[in-house]
């Protein structure tokens, strides 16, 4: 079965570049989250959309920005990267439906690293 | 944490024995769910429980939750080597929001 793709992988920048990593999906998943863990540390969320609008705000710097597009894949837009930002970035997706599981499947990561 | 503690933050047992996980929330829920995840790997759910059910079985796991307590319970029943991971406790708050507790380190001892 078809899981949620993160891309790169792996990703390695200078402080005060710009990284973008993309997300696609489960297909026919309506809702997709972005979340930042740091080593040892649990997963925060940073946001997520439904049906491409921005459905909650998490712990996200003002210096990251997010979108989902028409296709449903959505992006992660880190800008003026900090040492800090490096962590493990995960993107989940969902179907929700009010009522049933609110599971989330989760992609396998991007790391970031900071230099 | 965004959400809350869970106890232990490691545990080290032996294959076969039981091995049992607290969390708890600051928070009205929708649900409770518990991941698991390998180092460095992503998440993958295991089990939910809804805010109004006390009790929830997956095979080898059981679930409680207690709303008045904000807390929950993950019990691994006759661990396997393989069960070695990090676990964690996330609520699904009323909107759409899952937010995920600190995480314990489990160590099954074969």
């Amino acid at each position: 079965a078809a899981g949620v793709i993160q891309s790169p992988r792996h990703l390695i920048k200078e402080k005060r570049e710009t990284a973008t990593l993309k997300c696609y999906p489960i297909p026919r998943h309506d809702t997709v989250y972005w979340y930042q863990q740091g080593p040892g540390q649990d997963p925060q969320f940073l946001i997520s959309f439904y049906e491409k609008m921005q459905s909650d705000k998490g712990s996200i710097p003002d210096r990251f920005s997010a979108q989902q597009f028409s296709d449903y894949h959505s992006e992660l837009n880190m800008s003026s990267l900090e040492l800090g930002d490096s962590a493990l970035y995960f993107c989940a997706s969902s179907f929700l439906i009010v009522g049933l599981s609110g599971e989330l499947f989760f992609g396998e990561g991007s790391r970031l690293t900071v230099l | 944490s965004q959400q809350g503690e869970e106890d232990p933050q490691a545990l080290s047992i032996q294959e076969g024995e039981n091995a049992t996980m607290n969390c708890s929330y600051k928070t009205s829920i929708n649900n409770l769910q518990w991941y698991r995840q390998n180092s460095g790997r992503g998440l993958v759910h295991l089990i939910l429980i809804r805010s109004n059910e006390r009790e929830k079985h997956s095979g080898r796991l059981r679930v409680t939750l207690d709303t008045s307590k904000k807390s929950s319970s993950l019990l691994i029943t006759a661990s396997r080597a393989a069960d070695t991971a990090s676990y964690f406790c996330a609520t699904m708050e009323y909107g759409n929001k899952l937010v995920f507790g600190a995480g314990t380190i489990l160590r099954v001892k074969s």
